[in-house]
């Protein structure tokens, strides 16, 4: 199962651009990468995926190099709402069972006024 | 509005007894999952099923139950030989097949409590 690593945590301001970036060097050619947001007591819910290069949706980007062994989640313009966590994870495109997606602890994004 | 349904939302159970929390999808997903989840950690898997009446275990399974009589439905059990049940538990779906993908879809989460 590929591993991801990911910031325990990030600071922002409001209005600012925020680029989370997670690793995962075994990532394998059936997965793609999926990035989801959990505010606190309140399940992920999720916010882009992909397999490779470039896609945006109306909340955010997902910047992926040709290797695939990165990926960055770009938020343009926080807002104070968008102080969550933040996760990374790579599998099966469907979440299947057989390559179960795996959570690591995420990235804690604090934004500021 | 499709979407996964988890209750109660909040439950307390006293030391040695078994309680069940519920899980309920109209997505018509044919995976569905339990994850525990502890103050300030990432989410671990308990259980997962792919199809009815077949399950398997997952990272932590020990001291739980579930089952998966029908595709909607997929309650866990949490039982007296779960040693530290005090957690917040969140059910998921996702599809396994098909043409759109949008990864897992989560419930609201249960928060469990031993008195």
């Amino acid at each position: 199962l590929a591993k991801t690593t990911q910031p325990i945590s990030m600071d922002s301001y409001e209005g600012q651009e925020v680029n989370i970036t997670c690793s995962h060097n075994n990532i394998a050619t059936n997965d793609y990468i999926t990035w989801y947001q959990q505010f606190p007591s309140q399940g992920p819910r999720f916010i882009i995926q992909g397999y490779k290069t470039k896609v945006t949706n109306e909340v955010a980007s997902l910047f992926i190099p040709a290797d695939r062994k990165s990926s960055t989640l770009s938020l343009p313009r926080v807002s104070l709402s968008d102080t969550a966590v933040y996760y990374c994870l790579v599998g099966e495109r469907y979440g299947g069972a057989t390559n179960k997606l795996i959570f690591g602890t995420g990235t804690l994004l604090a934004v500021q006024p | 509005d499709g979407g996964i349904t988890q209750s109660p939302k909040y439950l307390f159970r006293k030391e040695g007894q078994n309680v069940t929390l519920s899980c309920e999808q109209n997505l018509n997903h044919d995976a569905m999952y339990w994850y525990r989840q502890d103050p300030g950690q990432g989410l671990r898997l308990i259980y997962y099923s792919q199809i009815v009446n077949d399950f398997q275990k997952g990272d932590i399974a020990e001291g739980y139950s579930v089952s998966r009589e029908k595709k909607e439905s997929f309650p866990l059990t949490v039982t007296s030989a779960q040693k530290n049940p005090t957690a917040f538990y969140l059910c998921a779906s996702s599809r396994l097949s098909g043409p759109t993908n949008y990864g897992y879809t989560f419930g609201s989460g249960t928060r469990l409590t031993v008195v």
